[in-house]
């Protein structure tokens, strides 16, 4: 079955530079979320997107944003990158409209290195 | 939002059953209670979820208490893969899923 594609996998970047993060869901998955883990740390919520709207907002810089577009799949675009945004980033979807108790599913996550 | 409450740590005995614990005393009326481990450094995978019945796939078994305010996971033939951190989750009605501390579950051989 089809699962939660996040791309790059790994990827190093220097302080102050651009990263982009991007996240092709489910088919007729409606909904993402992205998450960020530091090392030793449990998943932090950043920011969802339903039907290619913000839907809510976490802990997430200002240095950060984010989209989902027409094909649902959803970019997060850092910049001004610092050492502490090195972290494991996950991207999660879902399909929430027409019912409730669905599974929320992961992808694997793309680690990212700033040095 | 409801929140969980879980031991930090468990051990369990390869081919024994673990039964992980949860507790969410302010869980609603419609809100499910979801489980995920994580295996270090890979991305939480789902294990089960359920509202009010008990639930079982191949992976699990979960138990719901009548009253809904805690839950138990049960691997039934743990193996040294299970090791892993699990995550008891309720989650609310915008689906925004959060993650408390969860339970770091170690099989031993």
């Amino acid at each position: 079955a089809a699962g939660v594609i996040q791309s790059p996998r790994h990827l190093i970047k220097e302080k102050r530079e651009t990263a982009t993060l991007k996240c092709y869901p489910i088919p007729r998955h409606d909904t993402v979320y992205w998450y960020q883990q530091g090392p030793g740390q449990d998943p932090q919520f950043l920011i969802s997107f339903y039907e290619k709207m913000q839907s809510d907002k976490g802990s997430i810089p200002d240095r950060f944003s984010a989209q989902q577009f027409s094909d649902y799949h959803s970019e997060l675009n850092m910049s001004s990158l610092e050492l502490g945004d090195s972290a494991l980033y996950f991207c999660a979807t879902a399909r929430v409209t027409g019912a409730s108790g669905n599974t929320i599913y992961f992808g694997e996550g793309s680690w990212l290195t700033v040095v | 939002d409801a929140k969980t409450t879980q031991p930090p740590s468990m051990d369990c005995a390869e081919g024994r059953a673990a039964n992980l614990p949860c507790n969410h005393s302010t869980i609603s009326g419609n809100e499910y209670v979801y489980w995920y481990r994580q295996i270090h450094s890979q991305g939480p995978q789902y294990i089960i979820h359920g509202l009010k019945n008990n639930e079982t796939n191949e992976m699990a078994s979960l138990i719901i208490t009548e009253d809904r305010k805690s839950s138990t996971l049960i691997l039934p033939h743990a193996t040294l893969r299970d090791t892993a951190v699990y995550y008891c989750i309720v989650l609310p009605n915008d689906y925004k899923l959060s993650f408390g501390a969860g339970t770091t579950v170690t099989v031993r051989a």
